[in-house]
């Protein structure tokens, strides 16, 4: 069975203060991991796909990597504007191409 | 560019009365559409999704049904609803066996 298993469940950080948050990942055959932020109340908000390990991909303070068996999200100088919670989830190549999900890291960057 | 609408935003219904949820996609033809929920603590659960009209497969057994009458508009209905199907529903489009994107959300409360 496909799972995704996100960590830490929740993290405090100060502004500034760089951390990672990390997917790990079992499945039958990755075809895709993909990372979303989710606000309260919102729907998720698409950040990045990583397809193949060693592939990293940037979008302003935020960096995705991705190796055979998880993925990092590394939050370089956060702001409070950061907090959120970031979902990851994982498509395969075996049947149709539904995402597997994780719980999230659920993120407070305090000023 | 393509925007993605769904409503209610939310809704309070009681326990056996009837459902419906629409989701309707614009600026984009036959997108594959999916219908998630997201139960407190837990990750998205795809619940149905769809490759044309009138193509509908499901992914847990439940109270629940789905429906595509149009090519960008997708429904989820329930005859009688259960306490157990109170969460936040999302739906999703994506071009073909690429990114869910998804949409605000409706908040579902069944008392």
């Amino acid at each position: 069975e496909d799972q995704v298993t996100q960590s830490p469940e929740a993290l405090r950080l100060q502004e500034g203060e760089s951390s990672s948050l990390n997917c790990s990942y079992t499945v039958s055959g990755l075809r895709g991991l993909f990372w979303y932020r989710q606000d309260p109340g919102k729907g998720p908000e698409f950040l990045f796909t990583l397809y193949s390990a060693g592939e990293e991909k940037e979008k302003e303070r935020l960096k995705a990597t991705l190796t055979k068996k998880e993925s990092f999200l590394h939050i370089t100088a956060p702001k409070p504007e950061d907090s959120a919670t970031y979902l990851c989830a994982v498509q395969t190549h075996t049947g149709f191409q539904k995402l597997v999900f994780g719980t999230g890291t659920r993120l407070l960057v305090s000023p | 560019s393509q925007t993605i609408h769904q409503w209610p935003a939310t809704l309070v219904q009681p326990v056996g009365s009837p459902l419906s949820l629409e989701c309707t996609v614009e600026g984009t033809s036959n997108p594959n559409l999916y219908w998630y929920r997201q139960a407190a603590g837990r990750g998205l659960q795809l619940l149905f999704y769809s490759v044309g009209i009138g193509q509908i497969s499901s992914e847990v057994p439940q109270n629940l049904s789905a429906s595509r009458p149009q090519d960008r508009q997708f429904i989820l209905s329930s005859k009688k609803l259960l306490l157990s199907d109170s969460g936040f529903y999302l739906c999703a489009w994506s071009p073909q066996r690429d990114t869910q994107y998804f949409g605000p959300g409706t908040r579902l409360t069944v008392l």
